[in-house]
């Protein structure tokens, strides 16, 4: 059973709109959401996390909206920019044990 | 800023062939990962260590050995290469803890004929 899930595997926006990157858990006991992101050719790098304690977590155009009742969160990119393309992870953890991603979802931005 | 180096950088492999994937790592963390990347699969964990000399299986170990000989290098052996094996590997390195962020390298491509 997949442990964390998104729902869409690729999403194209226009340049300057907000995307919208969904995601749901299984196990109630992870309490650390993090969002990796994935340019071409790299490895996966921390982009933004949120702990379950927190229900929103900004950082510049980049936003996670965490529903804990419902076991789901989201990235809002805001103002979305043809460098924002890549892949985006999200995944969930607790202190006692170790990290699950998801399968990821393709952002492609078009100018 | 914190490093986690992979060699080689891509790799073409004959199908039964022995295929050595290394990396390593000067974060002064004390566990490394190795990931596999498929295309709609995202990151598969196939094996980690904790601690230099001892190794343990992820979620897809089969096929794969693994190696930590010091606490900064962690190998992936693959000791009959298939051709299911093709695919990007990832290492990556963190403190341990469930919360916490993981460092990667930038992946080897693995192409196995």
């Amino acid at each position: 059973q997949q442990q964390v899930r998104q729902s869409s595997q690729s999403l194209t926006v226009w340049e300057g709109e907000t995307a919208i990157l969904n995601c749901s858990y299984e196990n109630s006991a992870f309490d650390y959401f993090p969002w990796y992101q994935q340019f071409p050719g790299e490895g996966p790098a921390l982009l933004i996390a949120i702990r379950s304690v927190s229900d929103k977590k900004e950082d510049g155009r980049f936003t996670i909206f965490f529903n804990k009742r419902e076991k789901n969160l989201s990235l809002h990119i805001k103002d979305s920019q043809p460098g924002d393309s890549a892949t985006y992870f999200c995944a969930a953890s607790n202190s006692n044990n170790r990290i699950f991603f998801g399968d990821g979802t393709q952002l492609v931005v078009k100018p | 800023e914190a490093a986690v180096t992979q060699s080689p950088r891509s790799k073409v492999a004959v199908t039964g062939g022995k295929v050595t994937l290394s990396c390593h790592q000067t974060n002064n963390h004390d566990y490394m990962y190795w990931y596999r990347q498929d295309t709609g699969h995202g990151l598969r964990l196939i094996h980690y260590s904790y601690v230099a000399d001892s190794t343990e299986k992820g979620d897809i170990p089969d096929g794969y050995k693994a190696s930590r000989p010091s606490q900064e290098n962690f190998s992936l052996i693959l000791e009959l290469a298939s051709l299911s094996q093709t695919a990007v590997y990832f290492c990556a390195s963190g403190r341990g803890e469930g919360n916490e962020r993981l460092f990667f390298g930038h992946g080897t491509k693995l192409s196995v004929l």
